[in-house]
Formats: C-alpha cells, sequence, structure tokens
C-alpha cells in the first residue's frame, strides 16, 4: 500500500523557518516525482514546488520562490520542505503528494501537515 | 502562468442528478488536464489524468472531456459519496495550478 506521512508542522512567526518531512513507501520513491501541495484554511489548492520527471531539476510558485527549498533523500524515501522567511500568508496544510504516470499530476496524496505563521 | 476557472463555483444538486463542471484555461493547454475530488478535513483524492482517463478504481460513472482550453467533469448519477469539492489542475508546464474548487452540495 502506498503510503505518504507529512510530519514538521507547527505554529512559527512571522520571518520564521520550518521544515516538513515527507516519508514514504509502498512504491520505488526514487523512480517519482514529487511535489508540494498547500491549502489554506478554507481555500483552494495551490501547488508549491515539485520535481521534474527526470528529478534533476526543480520549480517553484512565484509565492514561495526565493524562500523555500524542496529537496529529497532517497536513500530515506523521504520529500522535504525547508521554509524561510515564513509570512502570514503561508498559514496552509502542507500535502506531499506523488506525481503519477511520469506525468505531473498528483495520484497519491499524504494526509497533510499544518503549518501555522503568527505572531 | 496558465489560469484555471472552473464554474459554477457552488452546485446544488441531488443523488440521481447528472452533474456537470466545467474548467477553463487561460490558454490551450492540449489535454494535460486532472481532476480531484476532497471531501472536508481530507486530502485531496484523484480522479483523472489526461482530460478524460480514469484513475485505478474511480468508479465509471465519473467522465471527463474536452480539449484545449475547455474541460468537463461529468458524474452521471451523483450518489451521496460524491457530494464534495471537485478541482481541475493543469500540468501543461510550470507553475502547475489548480482551479478555484466547484462544491457540490446537497439540494
Amino acid at each position: 500500500e502506498v503510503q505518504l506521512l507529512e510530519s514538521g508542522g507547527g505554529l512559527v512567526q512571522p520571518g520564521g523557518s520550518l521544515r516538513l518531512s515527507c516519508v514514504c513507501s509502498g512504491f520505488t520513491f526514487g523512480t517519482f516525482a514529487m511535489s508540494w501541495v498547500r491549502q489554506a484554511p478554507g481555500k483552494g489548492l495551490e501547488w508549491v514546488s515539485g520535481f521534474n520527471n527526470r528529478g534533476d531539476s526543480t520549480h517553484y510558485a512565484d509565492s514561495v520562490k526565493g524562500r523555500f527549498t524542496i529537496s529529497r533523500d532517497n536513500s530515506k524515501n523521504t520529500l522535504y520542505l525547508q521554509m524561510n522567511s515564513l509570512r502570514a500568508e503561508d498559514t496552509a496544510i502542507y500535502y506531499c503528494a506523488n506525481q503519477g504516470g511520469g506525468s505531473y499530476y498528483f495520484d497519491k496524496w499524504g494526509q497533510g501537515t499544518l503549518v501555522t505563521v503568527s505572531s | 502562468d496558465i489560469q484555471m476557472t472552473q464554474s459554477p463555483s457552488t452546485l446544488s444538486a441531488s443523488v440521481g442528478d447528472r452533474v456537470t463542471i466545467t474548467c477553463r484555461a487561460s490558454q490551450s493547454i492540449n489535454t494535460w488536464l486532472a481532476w480531484y475530488q476532497q471531501k472536508p478535513g481530507k486530502a485531496p483524492k484523484f480522479l483523472i489524468y489526461r482530460a478524460s482517463n480514469l484513475g485505478s478504481g474511480v468508479p465509471s460513472r465519473f467522465s471527463g472531456s474536452g480539449s484545449g482550453t475547455e474541460f468537463t467533469l461529468t458524474i452521471s448519477s451523483l450518489q451521496p459519496d460524491d457530494f464534495a469539492t471537485y478541482y481541475c489542475q493543469q500540468y501543461q508546464s510550470f507553475a502547475l495550478t489548480f482551479g478555484g474548487g466547484t462544491k457540490v452540495e446537497i439540494k
């Protein structure tokens, strides 16, 4: 069974940092592209960052470019999101998602981890 | 970035109804479109890829169509489990973008 388990969320002050992790199992992690998608309270889905299918480049939404860094450790089957200079508008549930079919849609999702940026 | 616009934002329907949700892209995305279902407090669930291909285990009452800039998700006979919010997503190019969502509620 495919499982994606996020952790690392919590309450952080504006300007602070957090690192999210997503531990994956049930599939060959190193062969799949992965992304982070977020959802602010009561709002829609927003793609944040992801790897291309070759795993050799990363992409970011303009809203987080220069502040967030995506990375992965294939030996640990883990995806990361380092979030710096956090703002109130970064408050959201952050989901990691598996990009299916060698493409860029998301066929498996984690349960999400809540990040709250507030003083 | 490619903008995705869904309509309607809310839809009231009854069990057994045929339901259609529209998604429009700000530029052509060929058929690089996916659909998702999300229930309150839950992660999104993948439904359809490449505009019209059902994901594994997705009931056949769901179907998708369209190409270029206009797409539809149809539920042929709405079931109690289908009351949820639906999102389209383009994957023609980064930045990947979602529509604003369509909430299907009980009439």
